[in-house]
């Protein structure tokens, strides 16, 4: 059974408008979430985390936003950017885990 | 420092052989993690050292699959008698003090392909 799933395998925008990317999550004891990017042929990386005592955390262009009580998050990215087009990953952890759930990941396309 | 580095970055070997892996984390970090990704997946967890303890195993890790710290440094991670469910992505990931607000930093991975 997949804890945390990202339904939408695929997403295009176009450049300079936002990207919201979502996840889901079915485990209530995930308290800790995190976001990556990963460009083809390298690990991915970190983006952007969130607590479960928070609702919003902003970095830049991209903002998290969680909404504990549909077991929801999402990221926002505003402008979205060509460079940004890349697999992103949602993740979760509970409990002060030392290792995440990982979602199966959109594919994000920004078209110039 | 040049971040997380995993060798081999490929590795095609046929089934029933053993292979190793190599992974040496960003030098301050104590903490070290192996996770593997297959195909349209995102990385699953195998395991996690706290310098050379190992403190955690996923049932995903199963007797064919070992890994070491020995020095609270590098890590290897061992397959033996590979099978053909083996291929897949292993990526190695490192952090200083545990990833919940900064998340790991992850290295490129090793490919692995069992014929």
């Amino acid at each position: 059974d997949q804890q945390v799933k990202q339904n939408s395998p695929s997403l295009s925008v176009q450049e300079g408008r936002i990207s919201i990317l979502n996840c889901d999550y079915t485990n209530s004891m995930f308290d800790y979430f995190l976001w990556y990017k990963k460009y083809p042929a390298e690990g991915p990386t970190f983006l952007i985390s969130i607590s479960s005592i928070k609702d919003k955390n902003e970095d830049g262009r991209f903002t998290v936003f969680l909404n504990k009580s549909a077991k929801h998050l999402s990221l926002h990215i505003v402008p979205s950017q060509p460079g940004d087009s890349a697999v992103y990953f949602c993740a979760a952890s509970e409990d002060y885990g030392q290792n995440f759930v990982f979602g199966p990941g959109t594919r994000l396309s920004v078209l110039p | 420092d040049t971040g997380v580095s995993q060798n081999p970055r490929h590795k095609i070997t046929k089934r029933g052989q053993n292979v190793t892996f190599r992974c040496d984390p960003i030098s301050e970090h104590n903490r070290l993690y192996w996770y593997r990704q297959t195909l349209g997946q995102g990385p699953e967890f195998l395991t996690y050292f706290q310098n050379e303890a190992q403190l955690e195993k996923s049932r995903l890790l199963s007797d064919r699959f070992s890994a070491e710290r020995p020095k609270g440094s590098f890590s290897t991670l061992e397959i033996q008698r590979t099978e053909q469910g083996d291929s897949a992505m292993y990526l190695c990931a490192s952090s200083l003090d545990g990833p919940r607000q900064y998340g790991y930093t992850f290295g490129s991975g090793t490919r692995l392909t069992v014929v």
